[in-house]
């Protein structure tokens, strides 16, 4: 498995309040992704990045931002967060090579 | 990239054989056929993947129709341990957006 870490893996927040999810990885894979499960819904992308300084949105990227300042940092934020916004989040990452992705075991959101 | 098609759930009786059909009628000739499975409450793990030849690894086998519009996962031999979502996707091998959709779910019954 690649050497993926998200953090924290559980957290619980009031709505309004911002949150930022952290994804670290040690594979040196130059994409990184975000992700929310939600059911009913399968695995959506919200944002992923092809390198440092290199976002863009997914199909779901609404009310999120990224930020990639080093290749094994992938941030997502959540400036104000809603309770739509309650799910899991996954961080993948992939190399160029083989175009296979790697997730990482899930942060679980509650926003009250 | 090509839009998949999958049953929503199956299940298969434990030691048997699951063939999990995937429908991706408009895949390009560049599309790769890619598999991933969710265990409960874990991140999705790859599977296998192929172009248009059939592929096997320990894992699994990947069966593609000669027209590739289809394709069928075969787990040979399910255990109770292979119960979970399985996702079909159709990617190009330049292209890195992933989208998953919402799988087959797989009950292997004992």
């Amino acid at each position: 498995d690649a050497g993926i870490t998200q953090s924290p893996r559980h957290k619980v927040t009031e709505t309004g309040t911002p949150v930022t999810l952290r994804c670290h990885q040690t594979e040196n894979h130059r994409y990184m992704y975000w992700y929310r499960q939600d059911p009913g819904h399968g695995l959506r992308l919200i944002h992923y990045s092809y390198g440092v300084k290199d976002t863009d949105k997914g199909e779901v990227s609404d009310g999120y931002s990224v930020s990639r300042s080093k290749t094994e940092d992938f941030l997502l934020t959540l400036e104000s967060a809603t309770s739509s916004q309650t799910s899991v989040y996954f961080c993948a990452t992939g190399s160029v090579s083989g175009n296979t992705i790697y997730f990482g075991e899930g942060s679980w959101l509650t926003v009250v | 990239d090509a839009k998949t098609t999958q049953p929503t759930s199956m299940d298969c009786a434990e030691g048997r054989a699951a063939n999990l059909p995937c429908n991706h009628s408009t895949i390009s000739g560049n599309e790769y056929v890619y598999w991933y499975r969710q265990i409960h409450s874990q991140g999705p793990q790859y599977i296998i993947h192929g172009l248009k030849n059939n592929e096997t690894n320990e894992m699994a086998s990947l069966i593609i129709t000669e027209d590739r519009k289809s394709s069928t996962l075969i787990l040979p031999h399910a255990t109770l341990r292979d119960t979970a979502v399985y996702y079909c996707i159709a990617l190009t091998n330049t292209g890195n957006q992933f989208y998953f959709g919402t799988g087959t779910s797989l009950t292997v019954i004992p």
